[in-house]
């Protein structure tokens, strides 16, 4: 089945730009979504195909998908930010269709 | 505002059986893709399966580690989607979410949202 590779952490400091990556064969071919998890928290979905944000998620945070490589970026990082997040995709060929990352875990510092 | 209302997790023992509700609102209930998202205790999440609406057949698909252990149902007239697990085991101890799921085959599905989960426990 398919799989996607997240690195397990990140740090950054208030107000700069993170960026977290979702790795997978192709990538750039398939729809990549994006989920915020904090603690005791059921996820929130923060971006979906690919860059595309829900109503009421703020613009400081954009995607980008390309090559073998999908990217969350989260800029003027802020406290609250801090949090999992997952990059999921949908593989069509497979019997197991919904693939998620194992998450990055976001520290601001 | 949609709401997803998980409920009847619980401690079960290896080998039990437990049946998970989700109870939903804010939405056309019949209308939607539902699927069943777990998370073990420190873990990622993991798909479990889902179901279709009616109209587009009301099938269900399942992850390879569930398949043939658990049954994904809905019934429309009650808003409420299930998830019925036998033959528990203790990997499955997880946090388990239910989903609304959106999406097209030519574009690719995802989650949009969430409820709050319930924990299920497979121990002796």
């Amino acid at each position: 089945s398919y799989v996607l590779t997240q690195p397990p952490s990140v740090s950054v400091a208030p107000g700069k730009t993170a960026r977290i990556t979702c790795g997978g064969n192709n990538i750039g071919s398939k729809s990549v979504h994006w989920y915020q998890q904090k603690p005791g928290q059921a996820p929130v979905l923060v971006i979906y195909y690919d860059s595309d944000r829900p109503s009421g998620i703020p613009e400081r945070f954009s995607g980008s998908n390309s090559g073998n490589t999908a990217t969350l970026t989260i800029s003027r990082v802020e406290a609250g930010d801090e949090a999992d997040y997952y990059c999921q995709v949908w593989d069509s060929s497979s019997d197991h269709p919904e693939v998620f990352g194992g998450g990055t875990k976001l520290t601001v510092l | 505002e949609v709401q997803l209302v998980e409920s009847g997790g619980g401690l079960v023992k290896p080998g039990g059986s437990l049946r998970l509700s989700c109870a939903a609102s804010g939405f056309t209930f019949s209308n939607a893709w539902m699927s069943w998202v777990r998370q073990a205790p420190g873990k990622g999440l993991e798909w479990v399966g889902r179901i279709k609406s009616k109209t587009d057949g009301g099938t269900t698909d399942y992850a390879a580690p569930v398949k043939g252990r658990f049954t994904i149902s809905r019934d429309d007239s009650k808003n409420t989607l299930y998830l019925q697990m036998n033959s528990l085991k203790t990997e499955d101890t997880a946090v388990y979410y239910c989903t609304t799921e959106v999406g097209a085959p030519w574009e690719g599905y995802y989650f949009d949202y969430w409820g709050q989960g319930t924990l299920v426990t497979v121990s002796s």
